[in-house]
């Protein structure tokens, strides 16, 4: 049982444009919301949090925003840059557990 | 200077063989994770140790230990190597268990012959 979705497996945004990345979750016990950007051979790389008490954080050009109603979180890049070319994978947890539970990640081209 | 750091970075290794994969943190950080992403690119937690401390043990077969020296080492050995463990896996850590940001390491890519 997937308890982290993220629909998307891939998307192309070109250069300047806004990415808004998709995740959406099952359990409603999750309360703390991350991203994390992962290129080829690489591990994860923290990008940017949220807290189930804010429904915006906002880190430069990233903003994650949380729609708890609909389980459902999502990731901007405004403006999008040749660098931000990745997998990004949405992960969720409880407040006292130390386990993560990620999606499957989309991959983000951003082109010229 | 990195600050999670895995070794070996690719281990192929034939099937019944004992393999172990070493992580070492530099961050000072008290909690450390294995997690496991197969072919299909689920990444999926396999244990978490706080200062020494077996804290999660999620349904991993028996044949997989972590061990865990020290706070800032936490190695994953792996016994009678099966197709199936072909993966990559990724050492974690964090300040503290809970909702906090984890940090990974570069990964281990195993290949099982």
């Amino acid at each position: 049982d997937q308890q982290v979705k993220q629909n998307s497996p891939s998307l192309s945004v070109q250069e300047g444009r806004i990415s808004i990345l998709n995740c959406d979750y099952t359990n409603s016990m999750f309360d703390y919301f991350l991203w994390y950007k992962k290129y080829p051979a690489e591990g994860p790389t923290f990008l940017i949090s949220i807290s189930s008490i804010k429904d915006k954080n906002e880190d430069g050009r990233f903003t994650v925003f949380l729609n708890k109603s609909a389980k459902h979180l999502s990731l901007h890049i405004v403006p999008s840059q040749p660098g931000d070319s990745a997998v990004y994978f949405c992960a969720a947890s409880t407040g006292t557990a130390s386990k993560l539970t990620f999606g499957t990640g989309t991959r983000l081209q951003v082109t010229l | 200077d990195t600050a999670v750091s895995q070794t070996p970075k690719y281990l192929v290794t034939q099937m019944g063989n004992d393999k172990s994969i070493k992580c070492e943190q530099n961050l000072g950080h008290d909690t450390m994770y294995w997690y496991k992403q197969d072919s299909k690119k689920f990444l999926k937690i396999m244990f978490s140790y706080n200062n020494k401390e077996l804290i999660i043990n999620e349904t991993v077969p028996n044949r997989f230990s972590p061990k865990s020296p020290d706070k800032a080492h936490l190695n994953l050995h792996i016994n009678s190597l099966e197709l199936g463990d072909s993966a990559v896996y990724f050492c974690a850590s964090s300040q503290d268990p809970g909702p906090e940001t984890q940090y990974f390491g570069p990964g281990t890519r195993l290949l099982v012959l």
